[in-house]
């Protein structure tokens, strides 16, 4: 059952453009939602994080927008740079399940 | 400030043969996730434990599959009789003591299993 969904399993972005990398969820009883990223032969790194209170979180060039009612979260990477290119997981979780779901990721290429 | 090891990185075994998987977490963190990544899909949820329990363990095949972190030592993912299969990237992650459900788990480099 795929609770997390990564619709499109590649992005390919100019240097300096925004970054959109989306995710939907099925399951209403998550509200805390992350987005990790993972480069080649290395373990997902925690980028960025919203609760499900809000409704948008801001760090630097990250900023994840949640639409609770269209059970939609996207990431905004803005300025891409060329370092960003990696693969980017969409994961959710429930206060009262320990298992977090992760979407089957966004390869994202930024081209210099 | 070691973050989370795993060992070994790469893994080879023949089918039938027994896996084991180590996780060291992070010091001071007394969770441990183990999650299992098969070649074009997202990371999936295996089991959940803290030190000597096992907490949930629904993400777990109900054969063959094992896990443990004992008092003292790393946590253990056994895989027992191999298959093909079984051939996956498995991550480990580790979150602090007192977690709070909006902890966030921190990932370790994984180990590559290839059953030949």
């Amino acid at each position: 059952d795929q609770q997390v969904k990564q619709n499109s399993p590649s992005l390919s972005v100019q240097e300096g453009r925004i970054s959109i990398l989306n995710c939907d969820y099925t399951n209403s009883m998550f509200d805390y939602f992350l987005w990790y990223k993972k480069y080649p032969a290395e373990g997902p790194t925690f980028l960025i994080s919203i609760s499900s209170i809000k409704d948008k979180n801001e760090d630097g060039r990250f900023t994840v927008f949640l639409n609770k009612s269209a059970k939609h979260l996207s990431l905004h990477i803005v300025p891409s740079q060329p370092g960003d290119s990696a693969v980017y997981f969409c994961a959710a979780r429930s206060s009262n399940n320990n298992d977090m779901r992760f979407g089957a990721g966004t390869r994202l290429t930024v081209k210099p | 400030n070691a973050g989370v090891m795993q060992n070994p990185r790469h893994l080879v075994r023949r089918r039938g043969q027994e896996a084991r998987l180590r996780c060291s977490p992070m010091k001071g963190h007394s969770h441990v996730y183990w999650y299992r990544q098969l070649p074009e899909e997202g990371l999936k949820f295996m089991v959940y434990l803290q030190k000597e329990n096992i907490i949930d363990e629904s993400g777990m095949p109900k054969e063959r599959f094992s896990a443990e972190f004992p008092k003292e030592g790393p946590s253990i993912l056994r895989i027992q009789q191999v298959v093909r299969g079984d051939s996956a990237a498995y991550f480990c992650a580790s979150s602090p003591i007192n977690a709070e459900s909006t902890d966030t788990q921190y990932f370790g480099p994984g180990t590559r299993l290839t059953v030949l």
